[in-house]
């Protein structure tokens, strides 16, 4: 059964440095999401895409942040410099369409920020 | 604006019990309904959902229904297993702009005993 995957599982930086995100949605899906969830928080939607270009962004998706999809099946979520409140733990989802059908979301990568 | 409230958790039951587990909503327009449901060390899985007041969305024994006048979406189950002990995350659609954004609430953590 297709599936979302999303690497590493577990990244850990130091404060101030870039790190990127990787995602590889579902093949045949045209739209993609980034979500994160600080622990003990809700799970918050970051930015949507599509045709190669950011249908939707939340207030937490500022300059620092990034997406981009570099080769056809890679999607990926770039944070500049990275700060404490980054520390999180993020989801990668795909769907076929917005509002169609279901978001399928990877395992998640926790990112924790010293 | 939009917004999702679960009951805290965590939940704990014996196998065999009723799990309810609440979940409310804020929202304009007529959002869509979903519960999540995430498994250890596995990514949010749709559950089940539910489009438009009244309905009720079912799956693997679980169910939930779209009540407009109380605005929420309680989840069910008659019977519940070890194996349903896992994270469940009740979500809307935000029906803005066609980008499928979901709003989460905060997550309920299920554990059952044997």
């Amino acid at each position: 059964e297709p599936e979302v995957t999303q690497t590493p599982s577990h990244q850990v930086t130091q404060m101030g440095q870039e790190v990127i995100l990787r995602c590889v949605p579902i093949s045949n899906h045209l739209y993609f999401y980034w979500y994160r969830q600080i622990l003990g928080q809700k799970v918050e939607f970051l930015v949507s895409f599509y045709n190669n270009e950011i249908s939707e962004k939340s207030e937490i998706f500022d300059d620092q942040f990034s997406v981009e999809r570099p080769d056809g099946s890679n999607f990926t979520l770039k944070i500049r410099s990275t700060k404490l409140e980054d520390s999180a733990m993020y989801f990668c989802a795909s769907s076929v369409g917005p509002n169609i059908g279901e978001q399928f979301f990877g395992p998640g990568t926790r990112l924790t920020v010293l | 604006g939009n917004s999702v409230t679960q009951m805290e958790g965590p939940v704990t039951l014996s196998e065999e019990a009723f799990l309810t587990i609440n979940c409310t909503y804020t929202a304009t327009g007529y959002p869509s309904l979903f519960w999540y449901v995430q498994y250890p060390g596995e990514g949010l899985q749709l559950l089940l959902k539910a489009t438009k007041a009244d309905d009720k969305g079912s799956n693997k024994g679980f169910e939930a229904t779209y009540r407009k006048e109380t605005t929420s979406f309680h989840l069910e189950k008659g019977s519940v297993q070890v194996s349903d002990s896992a994270v469940y995350f009740c979500a809307l659609d935000t029906r803005k702009g066609n980008t499928g954004k979901l709003i989460f609430g905060q997550g309920t953590t299920l554990q059952v005993k044997p």
